[in-house]
């Protein structure tokens, strides 16, 4: 089966630092989607992991780790624009089907 | 930029009624998607395309079918539609089989089935 699970909602102040954490089981592995997604808009792509380890684009992070099926997303000094749904996705077989979690609500406060 | 536009942002239609929703995406992207979003269950694929007149069912594709007759538009099709068929609908395109292939997403439809 397949199975993506994320925190349904966390919060975090301005300035501050967020780990958002995906945990998958899939039949299949080709790779890990993070998205962010604003109320009412499109998701738009942040970042993309197939092997392990850490990646860095500007204030955010994306890590994964095949062995435990784990990835999680880094956001740093936070703003209030980062208020937003982030959601993992995984590829789950060879073509480019992707499996989403159901996403966490991320909530930056003043 | 790669641009995936949809025909409707909001569409409101009355249960037993045959709805259209348009896809269209300029960048010459083979793979074409359609997913519905619902709170708490996240985004769900109902079909996809990977060529011209080439589907494939995605995890829920009941109560729904797809026309895809040229590469840059993708049609999803809710032949009868029903109130359970509420919801935001949101098309995707990717280019490739392989790699890092985002998905570039539209602004989705909000359908409500009255």
């Amino acid at each position: 089966g397949q199975n993506i699970d994320q925190p349904t909602e966390m919060t975090a102040t301005e300035g501050a630092i967020v780990q958002i954490n995906c945990t998958y089981q899939t039949s299949g592995f080709n790779g890990l989607f993070w998205y962010q997604q604003h109320a009412g808009e499109a998701p738009t792509f942040l970042s993309y992991n197939v092997l392990d380890g850490l990646e860095e684009k500007g204030r955010f992070s994306s890590f994964l780790s095949r062995s435990k099926g784990y990835s999680y997303l880094l956001l740093k000094e936070l703003q209030m624009k980062d208020s937003a749904s982030y959601l993992c996705a995984v590829i789950d077989t060879g073509f480019q089907k992707l499996v989403f979690g159901t996403g966490t609500r991320l909530l930056v406060s003043p | 930029d790669v641009k995936v536009t949809q025909s409707s942002r909001y569409l409101v239609k009355r249960t037993g009624e045959k709805v259209f929703l348009e896809c269209v995406q300029d960048m010459d992207h083979e793979n074409m998607f359609w997913y519905r979003q619902d709170p708490g269950l996240g985004l769900r694929l109902i079909y996809f395309s990977y060529d011209v007149k080439m589907k494939e069912k995605g995890d829920i594709p009941e109560g729904y079918s797809v026309s895809r007759e040229k590469k840059e538009r993708f049609s999803l099709i809710l032949e009868s539609a029903s109130t359970n068929q509420t919801s935001m609908y949101l098309c995707a395109s990717s280019s490739g089989t392989g790699g890092m292939n985002e998905q570039f997403f539209g602004p989705g439809t909000r359908l409500t089935v009255l």
